[in-house]
């Protein structure tokens, strides 16, 4: 079945550092999706991607989508204790109907 | 808020009974899913139903069931339970089954004894 793997599995950054999170597919995706947990909460959604080699921005965080639509990747720059939480990738394989799943989550945990 | 509710937000039980989890969707979504959060992990899918039909079936044991009814809420039945049953189980609505955002509901936490 669909594999959905995402790197790293914990980070721990100092305040104002960059992060990166990467998420990989075992199949072609038709999309791309990004959700946030806070600690205790659920997941948000953030962002979709549909094209190949997509890149959207969102204030300081970056979203791209692979150009051969099986790996994504969210970077945020510079930090905030309010990044905090688990965030997860979540793709749709290509081909007719097909299930939403998550990837593995990545948790960052940001040090003032 | 997402516009998801979910019940109950807590449940403790025992092993061997059975429990029912409640989903509200948003207004206007016409499909939901189920996901399975165990203590720290990530998101296991379950099962997705859309206006009624089960549109997907992820790893749901043969002891769960679920089903959407004719005004799109859905209930999510766990039965036979085990101590590994203990998680966080989220409910999703989008507004259409093959593509679009998610919008999750607060989760049912059950905790089983």
């Amino acid at each position: 079945g669909q594999q959905v793997m995402q790197i790293p599995q914990y980070q721990h950054v100092q305040e104002g550092e960059d992060f990166t999170t990467y998420c990989n597919s075992s199949t072609t995706l038709s999309n791309i999706q990004w959700y946030k947990q806070r600690p205790g909460g659920h997941p948000v959604f953030l962002i979709q991607l549909v094209k190949s080699g997509e890149v959207k921005k969102q204030k300081r965080l970056t979203f791209q989508f692979g150009e051969a639509k099986k790996n994504s990747s969210l970077h945020i720059t510079a930090t905030q204790t309010t990044d905090v939480g688990t965030y997860f990738c979540a793709g749709r394989r290509s081909g007719g109907y097909q299930k939403v799943t998550f990837g593995t989550g990545t948790k960052l945990q940001v040090i003032p | 808020d997402s516009g998801v509710t979910q019940t109950p937000k807590h449940l403790i039980t025992a092993t061997g009974q059975r429990v029912t989890l409640r989903c509200s969707p948003r207004s206007g979504d016409l499909s939901v899913y189920w996901y399975q959060q165990s203590l720290d992990q990530g998101l296991q899918f379950l099962i997705q139903y859309y206006n009624g039909e089960e549109r997907a079936k992820g790893n749901i044991l043969e002891r769960f069931s679920a089903q959407q009814f004719p005004d799109l809420h859905s209930e999510l039945n766990l039965s036979s339970l085990e101590l590994g049953d203990s998680a966080l189980y989220f409910c999703a609505s989008s507004v259409e089954g093959a593509s679009g955002e998610l919008f999750f509901g607060e989760g049912s936490r059950l905790t089983v004894l």
